[in-house]
């Protein structure tokens, strides 16, 4: 069964970047599509973006000038780098498993728990 | 900016069935495929249907989905207890150029 789990900091200060990394567990980051998804206190679901195995992104065009996606297939890890944070960027962060098409459907199939991140000073 | 509307809530008895609707416009669900999530509180959303009507391996058959028009609707039928959770709609916005998710809509099962 696939498993992810999100790691990062709890507490960024406005203006530093949140750094979260994601490390998938029992399969191979290969061929498959690798989101982040965030939910804002009391908000609904936002779509950050994607990257796949072969570092090829697509970032959701409201963040795209905050946002760097990597991939390291050596540690079965992705991360994410958000820069220039302000308290909007407090959320719930989740990564994500899609499938071998992203355009097949855009569907997230794995999800991990979750990792409450809050912007404050 | 479009967004998918969810009922906040419904409510049914254990047993009986619900429906939970997901409305958006031509640029997403009239054009798109649509998926839905279950979400409990402190666990990983899980996957319960996706391209409209198929369910992954391990999802029962108590889960239904359908699409039309700019409509989607997720069907759970023989309630159980343990079916309380909030669930999500989510799809591709071609004006966007994003994935949309629905406001989420929270299952009580009295």
């Amino acid at each position: 069964q696939v498993q992810l789990q999100e790691s990062g900091p709890g507490l960024v200060k406005p203006s530093e970047t949140l750094s979260l990394t994601c490390t998938v567990s029992g399969g191979s980051i290969s061929s498959y599509y690798w989101m982040w998804v965030r939910q804002p206190p009391g908000k609904r679901l936002e779509w950050i973006g994607y990257i796949n195995d072969s570092g090829n992104t697509n970032y959701n065009p409201s963040l795209k000038s905050q946002i760097t996606m990597s991939v390291d297939t050596s540690k079965n890890q992705f991360s994410l780098r958000l820069n220039s944070v302000t308290a909007a960027d407090t959320a719930v962060y989740y990564c994500a498993r899609g499938g071998r098409d992203f355009w097949s459907g855009y569907y997230m199939k794995y999800w991990g728990q979750g990792i409450l991140v809050t912007v404050s000073s | 900016q479009s967004v998918l509307t969810q009922p906040p809530s419904v409510s049914a008895a254990p047993g009986q069935m619900v429906t939970i609707s997901c409305s958006g416009s031509s640029s997403n669900i009239g054009g798109n495929f649509v998926s839905w999530y279950q979400h409990l509180p402190g666990a990983a959303p899980k996957l319960l249907i996706y391209e409209h009507d198929r369910r992954p391996s391990g999802i029962p058959d108590r889960f239904s989905g359908s699409k039309s028009g700019t409509s989607a609707t997720l069907g759970i039928t023989g309630l159980q207890t343990g079916d309380e959770a909030d669930y999500y709609c989510g799809t591709w916005d071609s004006s966007l150029s994003v994935v949309v998710f629905g406001g989420g809509t929270k299952l009580t099962v009295l």
